[in-house]
């Protein structure tokens, strides 16, 4: 199994910083990687896709990068609407594996 | 507007049984894979199942293989977890996430969840 490592695994910032968040998969899986948002006792929510697109409706605030088995997604002007928990998901091979989560608080 | 909502979670006890459904709409769902992801109180995102657009190709996770099957009605844009053996730690909320028809699919539309309890 491919294991997804995120970090951190948490992090303060403010409003109006850029805050950026690393995914490394245990091995090679191209681009095959995924973004998901999700605020507390909700769904998640798709940001980016194929490592660096972004899914249709989501500001262009977001971004990511990478390829192989470093990656990062970045979040430019955070807002309060911003504050959340990030997961990374590959989906290169089954089983299908997340990250563990990067929760972005208020600083 | 593309839709999935889930239903069927609730309380069972250990070693009961409980079906999930989730149905779609707004999209033809015959073209899509559909996932079942679950998420354990306070925990992160756990990938469970896939199931391709017509039923070729299913994938478990390891924690679940044996004792959960997903199935899928493309005629009522539905997608079921018959799930056995229920254990404690399957206590979670349970997401259905349409992905695309393609072997790399990710998922782009999550549905807001059911509630799996597994207590005596």
């Amino acid at each position: 199994d491919i294991q997804m490592t995120q970090s951190p695994s948490s992090l303060s910032a403010s409003v109006g910083d850029r805050v950026t968040i690393t995914c490394r998969a245990s091995q090679d899986i191209s681009n095959n990687l995924a973004w998901f948002q999700q605020k507390p006792g909700k769904a998640p929510k798709s940001l980016i896709y194929a490592a660096s697109s972004l899914q249709s409706g989501v500001p262009s605030k977001f971004s990511g990068s990478g390829s192989g088995t470093d990656f990062t997604l970045t979040i430019n002007n955070l807002q309060p609407e911003d504050f959340a928990t990030y997961y990374c998901q590959q989906y290169n091979s089954y089983p299908r594996t997340f990250g563990q989560g990067t929760k972005v608080e208020i600083k | 507007e593309v839709q999935l909502v889930e239903s069927g979670g609730g309380l069972v006890k250990p070693g009961g049984s409980l079906r999930l459904s989730c149905v779609a709409s707004g999209f033809t769902f015959s073209d899509y894979s559909v996932n079942w992801v679950r998420q354990a109180p306070g925990k992160g995102l756990e990938w469970v199942s896939s199931i391709s657009s017509r039923s070729t190709y299913i994938y478990y996770a390891d924690s679940v293989k044996g004792r959960f099957t997903i199935s899928r009605d493309n005629a009522k844009n539905s997608l079921y977890l018959q799930m056995n053996s229920l254990r404690a730690e399957d206590t979670a909320v349970f997401y259905c996430g349409r992905a695309g028809s393609t072997s790399l699919n990710y998922i782009d539309v999550w549905g807001k969840g059911t509630t799996v309890t597994v207590s005596s």
